[in-house]
């Protein structure tokens, strides 16, 4: 079946101006998570979508960075007046929600959108 | 004190070793573990989940000691596509929500 989508899969800007990630989760899949990574790095936890809960913000690095997902599936990430310490691989997963305590279920990553800052 | 560690490495091992990989938690409330493998500018992708009583895919042993806070990985009789970065992952639900902690990875490099 189909996996974790994200557009695009580069992009270049230039100081200063805003950008769009896009990320299409796995039909099915209630929560949503977005990470950075940047050369030779771990994955750095930005911001996580749990149904219609309110997101957990608490990975996002400056007021510039921000999050949407609209009806439960598509999000996007936007990070304003981009910075040069931005540039780095964004990764977009999800996974299934387990109602009960138990359970052990894994995220699917997307294939990430290089973003570099120039 | 990060709430998962691992040795970044890197592992140098010939092919056919036997290669074992450790990581340690700092919350005793983790639910869930895994090892995901990431290649070289690729994204994660899930290698295993990593069972109270342990448990074994093909060349891959995974084992977790709750007591001791560790989750190891062991593999046999490497090969040259085993090269990668090995990230141990730990999945607790906090007031409901679902996080997933990563470690930053160990890399391994098998060699002919």
């Amino acid at each position: 079946g189909a996996g974790v989508s994200q557009s695009p899969s580069n992009k270049v800007t230039e100081k200063g101006k805003d950008v769009e990630l896009r990320c299409d989760p796995i039909s099915g899949h209630t929560a949503l998570y977005w990470y950075r990574q940047s050369l030779g790095q771990g994955l750095e936890f930005l911001i996580y979508f749990q149904g219609n809960s309110a997101p957990d913000k608490s990975g996002l690095p400056s007021d510039r960075f921000s999050a949407e997902r609209t009806g439960g599936s598509v999000s996007t990430l936007t990070i304003q007046r981009t910075q040069q310490e931005d540039s780095a691989v964004y990764l977009c997963a999800s996974s299934f929600l387990m109602t009960a305590d138990d359970g052990t279920y894994e995220q699917y990553f997307g294939p990430g959108t290089r973003l570099t800052v120039t | 004190r990060k709430e998962v560690e691992q040795d970044p490495g890197p592992f140098n091992v010939p092919e056919g070793a036997t290669v074992a990989f450790n990581c340690t938690y700092s919350n005793s409330a983790s639910q869930s573990f895994f090892w995901y493998r990431q290649d070289c500018r690729k994204e994660p992708k899930l290698l295993m989940s990593v069972y109270s009583s342990g448990n074994e895919d093909g060349r891959f042993t995974a084992q977790l000691n709750r007591a001791s806070q560790y989750i190891s990985l062991l593999i046999r009789d490497s090969k040259l596509s085993d090269s990668a970065t090995y990230l141990c992952v730990v999945n607790r639900r906090p007031y409901n929500f679902n996080k997933f902690y990563f470690g930053s990875g160990t890399k391994l490099n098998v060699k002919p």
